[in-house]
């Protein structure tokens, strides 16, 4: 079967790091893409990671092993807004998408 | 800015009924996708379309059907809702070309089925 796998929630401070991890099994395998949904809001795209290593996108960075079938999302400096539900969605063919269930992250002052 | 809109923001409707969910994209992207939502299950895929008139089902397409006629929109059916059908539905495109395959992703629509 197919499966990713991510914690449900994460409580982090204002001003810390964060990190949200995802692992995965699947058929195939494109990539990892990490998609922000605020309530009530629609899924927006962070970041995409094809090959192994860190992508960085101002306060977020994005971490891929392909030979581990695990990735990461990193938020740095983490503000208010940050909260919000973070997934990891696996590209496992040209075009599709096998999305995890979602981290809800809840930033405290 | 690529933008997907969807005809409805809130619905409601009876067991029963045929329902029609509306998405259009103006991004002339090849791929539209309709997802079902629901609390701790994350974003569902019920059917994906590569191409007008090509359909492909998803992981959860039963009691569902599309319809891509045209290559902007992207219909989903459902032919006789029932009560485990209230959910929150989204609607994606993508294929912008060069290899972006990112998803692009409608307002939703929040379907409660009475």
């Amino acid at each position: 079967g197919q499966s990713l796998e991510q914690p449900s929630e994460v409580t982090a401070v204002e001003g810390a790091i964060v990190q949200i991890n995802c692992t995965y099994q699947t058929s195939g395998f494109y990539g990892l893409s990490w998609y922000q949904q605020h309530d009530g809001g629609a899924p927006t795209f962070l970041s995409y990671n094809a090959l192994d290593g860190l992508e960085e996108t101002g306060r977020f960075s994005s971490f891929l092993s392909r030979s581990d079938s695990y990735g990461y999302l990193l938020l740095q400096e983490l503000q208010m807004k940050d909260s919000a539900s973070y997934f990891c969605a696996v590209r496992d063919s040209s075009y599709k998408l096998i999305f995890g269930s979602g981290t809800r992250l809840l930033v405290r002052p | 800015d690529v933008k997907v809109t969807q005809s409805s923001r809130y619905l409601v409707k009876r067991t029963g009924e045929k329902v029609f969910l509306e998405c259009v994209q103006d991004m002339d992207h090849e791929n539209m996708f309709w997802y079902r939502q629901d609390p701790g299950l994350g974003l569902r895929l019920i059917y994906f379309s590569y191409d007008v008139k090509m359909k492909e089902k998803g992981d959860i397409p039963e009691g569902y059907s599309v319809s891509r006629e045209k290559k902007e929109r992207f219909s989903l059916i459902l032919e006789s809702a029932s009560t485990n059908q209230t959910s929150m539905y989204l609607c994606a495109s993508s294929g912008g070309g060069g290899g972006d395959e990112t998803q692009y992703f409608g307002p939703g629509t929040r379907l409660l089925v009475l």
